[in-house]
């Protein structure tokens, strides 16, 4: 199985800041990775599909980026709404694996 | 409109089965796979199996290979999926999404397995 590895964990930021999360696969997957936000006692939500493509009707402060083994999820200026956790995944192959999260917080 | 509409919730006695439904709606339902995700109270995501729900082919997670059972019904475009022999570790909400990169989410339905 391919294993995803999401980092930091956590991470506290200030409304405007630029934020990056990274998620590193085992194994080589191309461009097979999606990125999700999920807040509490939601289901999560698509953002970017195939490593850098935003997702319909997502806005343009989040881009994705990488290929092979190693992706960036980047939010240019976090907001309010934006506070949750994100998720990456791959689908290059089965069984499809999540990296285990990054929950953004207020600093 | 939202295109993954699934069940409602349930509880069950550690032993039992439960199905679970997700109805598709809005577009071609045997145009895309549909895979099952689960996530147990505070944790992360799970990676279920997935259904083609045009032919029936069925890729199971080996966690879960011998207790679930996916399936599809065209006629309702409707996809299931069935556990067996909940264990209290099963509790979970369970996500129905649709296409490899889950572009649409079903709401969920929170499974409790509680004797």
């Amino acid at each position: 199985d391919i294993q995803m590895t999401q980092s930091p964990s956590s991470l506290s930021a200030s409304v405007g800041d630029r934020v990056t999360i990274t998620c590193r696969a085992s194994q080589g997957i191309s461009n097979y990775l999606a990125w999700f936000q999920q807040k509490p006692g939601k289901a999560p939500k698509s953002l970017i599909y195939g490593a850098s493509n935003l997702q319909s009707g997502v806005p343009s402060k989040f881009s994705g980026s990488g290929s092979g083994t190693d992706f960036t999820l980047t939010i240019s200026s976090l907001q309010p709404e934006d506070f949750a956790t994100y998720y990456c995944q791959q689908y290059h192959s089965h069984p499809f694996t999540f990296g285990g999260g990054t929950k953004v917080e207020i600093k | 409109q939202v295109p993954l509409v699934q069940s409602g919730a349930e509880v069950k006695k550690p032993g039992a089965s439960v199905k679970l439904s997700c109805k598709a709606s809005g577009y071609s339902f045997t145009s895309y796979y549909i895979h099952w995700v689960r996530q147990a109270p505070g944790q992360g995501l799970e990676w279920m199996g997935i259904i083609d729900p045009s032919g029936g082919t069925t890729t199971y997670a080996q966690k879960f290979q011998g207790r679930v059972t996916m399936t599809s019904d065209t006629s309702t475009s409707t996809v299931y999926m069935e556990l067996s022999s909940l264990r209290s570790e099963d509790t979970a909400v369970y996500y129905c999404a649709r296409r490899g990169y889950s572009d649409y989410w079903g709401q969920g339905t929170l499974v409790t397995v509680s004797s």
